[in-house]
């Protein structure tokens, strides 16, 4: 069975610096990966996701994640954090693209001024 | 980009009657959705997998009779939570399957969301 771990809780990190999110997965064959963020109250937005190819994936607001397949890691990173960015992360697999998706607990991220 | 909507956005209702929720793709056509809870300050579990023009398939432990799913038309599906009890109160997400018919894949887009309090 697939799984995601999240092992950061919470993560309070500074206006301005850099932030990195982990997550680790666990499944069988080529994982679909995907990163989304939750505002307080609200759905689910799409940061990236990863299906193949280059491992570093480019995403939406500036955030970037890279595949290590070695490490069954897919880490979110983004150099210089807004206010804005204060939300909780969600890492989520899946077997394809479209297919039902297993999160990670979810790290919530502060950002202080 | 792909929009979902959720319909309510929140409710309260009495223990005992049944809330509808709807779920819309706005500007593309489902043939799959999915229904996610969420209960405060954890992760989102997935109920079950709803698909037009049939039965959905629900996830062990997800009750089929208590949590009604209708997937009737390409673009609505919808969730009833039936005889609701105080244990049902959480937040309730649907996503919608959008096919690029790329070679980039699928991709589920979420709606914003209903949360659900049974007094």
């Amino acid at each position: 069975a697939q799984s995601v771990t999240q092992p950061d809780i919470h993560i309070t990190v500074s206006e301005g610096a850099s932030l990195e999110l982990r997550c680790n997965y666990s499944y069988g064959a080529t994982p679909y990966l995907f990163w989304y963020v939750q505002s307080p109250g609200q759905g689910l937005q799409l940061l990236l996701k990863y299906f193949s190819g280059d491992t570093l994936v480019q995403g939406i607001k500036g955030f970037e994640a890279e595949f290590k397949r070695s490490q069954s890691s897919f880490n979110l990173r983004k150099p210089s954090v807004h206010w804005s960015d204060a939300a909780e992360y969600f890492c989520a697999v899946g077997k394809a693209a479209g297919n039902k998706l297993t999160f990670g607990g979810g790290t919530r991220v502060l950002v202080k001024p | 980009g792909a929009v979902v909507s959720q319909h309510p956005s929140w409710v309260i209702c009495k223990s005992g009657t049944s809330v509808k929720i709807e779920c819309r793709s706005l500007d593309f056509q489902a043939t799959t959705m999915f229904w996610y809870r969420q209960f405060p300050k954890q992760s989102l579990m997935l109920m079950a997998t709803s698909n037009e023009g049939s039965k959905a398939t629900y996830e062990q432990g997800v009750e089929k009779d208590k949590f009604l799913i209708n997937h009737a038309s390409l673009t609505l599906s919808t969730l009833t939570v039936t005889s609701a009890h105080p244990e049902d109160s959480s937040f309730y997400i649907c996503s919608a399957r959008w096919s690029s018919g790329g070679s980039r894949g699928d991709t589920q887009y979420f709606g914003p969301g209903t949360r659900l309090t049974v007094l």
